[in-house]
């Protein structure tokens, strides 16, 4: 299993450009989530979606969209890009019952200048 | 309001000897409680969980403790190891809008010295 995969590594973007930060899960977990971490914070969660074709807001969903075809994947779009969104975005996912606990991607640095 | 509060950004304790994080929260709501580590340039990695009914849970060198009255938990790592050195997050867990959902501490950073 690899688990939850995420591209690209990193990525810099001007402002006002667009993009796709992408997901993968090979867990086949319903759950799926998108959190931004700005530096010395905690996580904040973008958007989540509990199984393919349903998605919702999470607490900082503005300038931010998703989509949820299949289980596996869960791409995060940025559509006009601004220095506010730059920060290092992780996906998750995890199944449902258990204790809570969500399995994380590497991350996503995003850099907006 | 849903908050999760880890007041020590920096902590260092020496190797072989007890490492002790601390978070405070405010909502009785949470159902678990959950510790990640994060390594630089990687995810956040599932450390260890304790239930809200619970005031102890241990598992192996980490031990996490629950004292609900206080809305109060720690993190307890016993002996302290050079690879322990990382940044510890707590996060509770809630269930809303039918789904399950983490918040976060700030998280601490943890030095372990040889």
């Amino acid at each position: 299993n690899a688990g939850v995969t995420q591209t690209p590594k990193f990525r810099i973007l001007k402002i006002g450009q667009s993009m796709t930060l992408q997901c993968t899960q090979d867990m086949n977990h319903n759950y799926m989530y998108w959190y931004r971490q700005d530096p010395g914070m905690g996580l904040k969660l973008i958007y989540y979606s509990v199984g393919a074709g349903i998605t919702d807001k999470g607490e900082v969903p503005n300038g931010y969209n998703v989509s949820r075809s299949t289980t596996e994947d869960f791409p995060l779009r940025l559509e006009l890009a601004a220095p506010s969104q730059t920060s290092v975005y992780f996906c998750a996912s995890r199944l449902s019952g258990g204790k809570g606990e969500q399995y994380f991607g590497p991350g996503t640095r995003l850099t907006v200048t | 309001d849903q908050k999760v509060k880890q007041v020590s950004p920096f902590l260092s304790f020496q190797e072989g000897r007890i490492s002790i994080l601390n978070c405070d929260y405010t909502n009785s709501m949470f159902d678990y409680f959950l510790w990640y580590k994060k390594y630089p340039a990687e995810g956040p990695t599932f450390l260890i969980s304790i239930s809200s009914i619970k005031d102890k849970n241990e598992d192996g060198r980490f031990t996490v403790f629950l004292n609900k009255s206080a809305k109060h938990l720690s993190l307890h790592i016993v002996p302290s190891q050079p690879g322990d050195s990382a940044v510890y997050f707590c996060a509770a867990s809630f269930f809303s809008q039918g789904a399950q959902k983490l918040v976060f501490g700030q998280g601490t950073r943890l030095t372990i010295n040889p």
